[in-house]
């Protein structure tokens, strides 16, 4: 089965100031994507940015930007540059190639500092 | 393009009872995926419908089931409530099963049981 962790319960950063959130997952496969949702208050969870395991290369998405580190399969996620709006609870997904399902973590609440 | 819906948005049942969740998938969207997310935690997979069958299901026992009609709308119901079934339940839809179509998660319904 496969499992993804994330040791950050809450995590506070200064408005403008950069915030990197820790996952980490496990597999035995090697045709699988990891995902990055945001969680607002309103609930709706949106899709952040995503990365396919084959790619070496890090994904980035404006001021989100991820390090992708297969052998130690970890996958976290930077916030550049953080604004009010950033402020939501984060959770590391993952799908394995061809399945129907999301696994995700347990969620890192961001707190955005004025 | 119209998002995910779902409805309602909030609800209230006793232990023992029955309820059904409803869901719309973005137009052009085919397969229906529903997640439980209880509170402080990440979602769970429950079950995903593409094409009006239910094309995986993760671990939930046989009180949770669903359908999706021939529009690519699905229902969730839950029989036999019970106080841990209190949770968000969000749907998401995509353009198929497979890993690299995006899954759109609608605002969730909060069910309360009690």
């Amino acid at each position: 089965a496969q499992t993804v962790t994330q040791s950050q319960p809450e995590m506070s950063v200064q408005e403008a100031e950069t915030v990197t959130l820790s996952c980490t997952y496990d597999t035995s496969e090697s045709d699988y994507y990891l995902f990055w949702y945001k969680q607002p208050p309103s609930r709706q969870m949106i899709l952040v940015i995503r990365q396919e395991a084959y790619k070496q290369q890090n994904a980035t998405e404006n001021r989100f930007s991820v390090n992708f580190q297969k052998a130690a399969k970890s996958f976290s996620l930077k916030i550049s540059d953080s604004q009010l709006g950033d402020a939501a609870m984060y959770f590391c997904a993952y799908r394995r190639g061809n399945d129907y399902k999301l696994s995700f973590g347990a969620g890192t609440t961001v707190t955005v500092r004025a | 393009e119209t998002g995910v819906t779902q409805s309602p948005t909030h609800l209230i049942k006793t232990r023992g009872q029955q309820v059904t969740l409803r869901c719309s998938s973005q137009s052009g969207h085919n397969t229906v995926s529903w997640y439980q997310q209880a509170l402080g935690q990440g979602p769970q997979f429950i079950f995903q419908y593409y094409r009006e069958e239910e094309n995986g299901r993760g671990n939930f026992p046989p009180r949770f089931s669903g359908l999706q009609f021939p529009n690519y709308s699905s229902e969730l119901n839950v029989n036999a409530l019970e106080l841990d079934d209190s949770a968000l339940y969000l749907c998401a839809s995509s353009l198929s099963g497979r890993a690299f179509h995006e899954q759109y998660f609608g605002p969730g319904t909060r069910l309360t049981v009690t």
